[in-house]
């Protein structure tokens, strides 16, 4: 719908596995985010990319490890997660001060 | 610190009805941006409306307007005619000129009845 979309959509894990998100735009913006969103809490901004350089780490514990390898894609590398890091975490791009364009979110499960 | 504050968690509107959904926002800067962007249940965020701080005008985009009161750091959003379609999170937003972050509100949930 806005050329931006994420894959998988629905991911359950347990805390011991390795698991990656991904996201892939086609609107050829320099700038991608990962926010987390939790249920009755305001979206959270976990990492911000320009021109593929990771330019903010917002206090994110280390099990989530972030990558960009060119500016079409954007990942998110999981691993020993928490039941408390299940959440919907989405992936957006664009400069804030104009339009942000979002994924459709992963919906991830920690057991 | 920078936040934004939405008081209310839900609203209903009838439909063809309007509603007006808060934000308060706190921020020492001059030059911002705020917004509102639109959650449906199951699809994608997407933006409803943009306003630039140093613009008095209220922006508008179709049956979207803000009320945008700088001194008061308010910046309501009302639904004129709400449409079954409109019924999602809503979500308050801010950020500064050269920010590279949106500073988001914890969001409204409106339903719209028929």
């Amino acid at each position: 719908e806005t050329g931006v979309t994420q894959t998988p959509r629905h991911l359950v894990m347990g805390m011991t596995n390795k698991k990656s998100l991904k996201c892939e735009q086609h609107l050829g913006h320099n700038a991608m985010y990962w926010y987390k969103q939790s249920a009755k809490k305001p979206l959270e901004l976990m990492f911000v990319y320009n021109f593929k350089e990771q330019t903010e780490n917002n206090s994110v514990p280390s099990r989530f490890s972030p990558e960009c390898p060119n500016s079409s894609h954007l990942f998110l590398h999981l691993h020993t997660l928490q039941p408390e890091d299940s959440a919907l975490y989405l992936c957006a791009v664009g400069r804030p001060k104009e339009t942000q364009y979002f994924g459709p979110g992963t919906r991830l499960l920690v057991l | 610190a920078q936040t934004v504050t939405q008081s209310q968690p839900e609203m209903s509107v009838q439909e063809a009805e309007t509603v007006t959904l808060s934000c308060t926002y706190d921020t020492s800067e001059s030059d911002y941006y705020l917004f509102w962007y639109k959650q449906p249940p199951s699809r994608q965020m997407i933006l409803v409306i943009r306003q630039e701080a140093y613009k008095q005008q209220n922006a508008t985009e179709n049956r979207f307007s803000v009320n945008f009161q700088k001194a008061a750091k308010s910046f309501s959003l009302k639904i004129s005619d709400s449409q079954l379609g409109d019924a999602a999170m809503y979500f308050c937003a801010y950020t500064i000129e050269y920010g590279n972050k949106l500073v988001f509100g914890a969001g409204t949930i409106l339903r719209v009845k028929s």
